[in-house]
């Protein structure tokens, strides 16, 4: 089985500030791992995923999530927050042969002008 | 990106009345679709996996004759909430995975069903 923490259910940053958001994972296979975006009452958008490729991986809007196996770590950043980056974000992860999908509780980010 | 076309947005409906709610991959073909939950402020719960042509696989706890689930087609599948109640109003999101190999699911937009 897979899961997901998400740590900080709320994080408020600065216009231009960096933006950390932190995932722990367990997994009992080699995991993929995902950043999803949702803007409210919206589906979900995908930011970036890992699968099994390089440990840095690059998304959309600037982001960018490193994996460390040793640290059970898929956390997200983004050097420079802008008021569009708003929005919650749920850290996901699935097996490699399982579709299902283990969303994270959710980080809410918040940008301050 | 694929496009995943839920329908409808918002649906509001009175209690003891059945919603369906559509989801489309409007531009490939997805043999299996997933269909979450999502209460305000929370995340994502996997309710159901639904494969085409064959019986839909529900997680544990939730009711299968609550939640129907049909995927007729390669590019189709409903949630029928039958005989709705208040506390089933909640945010309806369905994905679509792009094939076998490809690992990324690609979500609708949502449905928010408010029970009246």
């Amino acid at each position: 089985a897979q899961s997901v923490t998400q740590l900080g259910s709320h994080v408020s940053v600065s216009e231009g500030a960096l933006v950390l958001l932190r995932c722990n994972y367990s997994s009992s296979v080699p995991p993929y791992l995902f950043w999803y975006v949702q803007y409210p009452n919206q589906g979900l958008q995908l930011l970036l995923k890992y699968t099994s490729a390089a440990t840095l991986v690059k998304g959309i809007n600037g982001f960018e999530a490193e994996f460390k196996k040793s640290e059970t770590s898929f956390h997200l950043t983004k050097p420079s927050a802008h008021m569009s980056d708003a929005a919650e974000y749920f850290c996901a992860v699935s097996g490699t042969g399982d579709y299902k999908l283990s969303f994270g509780a959710g980080t809410t980010v918040t940008v301050r002008a | 990106g694929a496009v995943v076309s839920q329908h409808p947005s918002w649906v509001i409906c009175k209690s003891g009345t059945s919603v369906k709610i559509e989801c489309r991959s409007l531009d490939f073909q997805a043999t299996t679709m997933f269909w979450y939950r999502q209460f305000p402020k929370q995340s994502l719960m996997l309710m159901a996996t639904s494969n085409e042509g064959s019986k839909a696989t529900y997680e544990q706890g939730v009711e299968k004759d609550k939640f129907l689930i049909n995927h007729a087609s390669l590019t189709l599948s409903t949630l029928t909430v039958t005989s709705a109640h208040p506390e089933d109003s909640s945010f309806y999101i369905c994905s679509a995975r792009l094939g076998t190999l490809n690992t990324e699911a690609f979500f609708g937009q949502g449905t928010r069903l408010t029970v009246v």
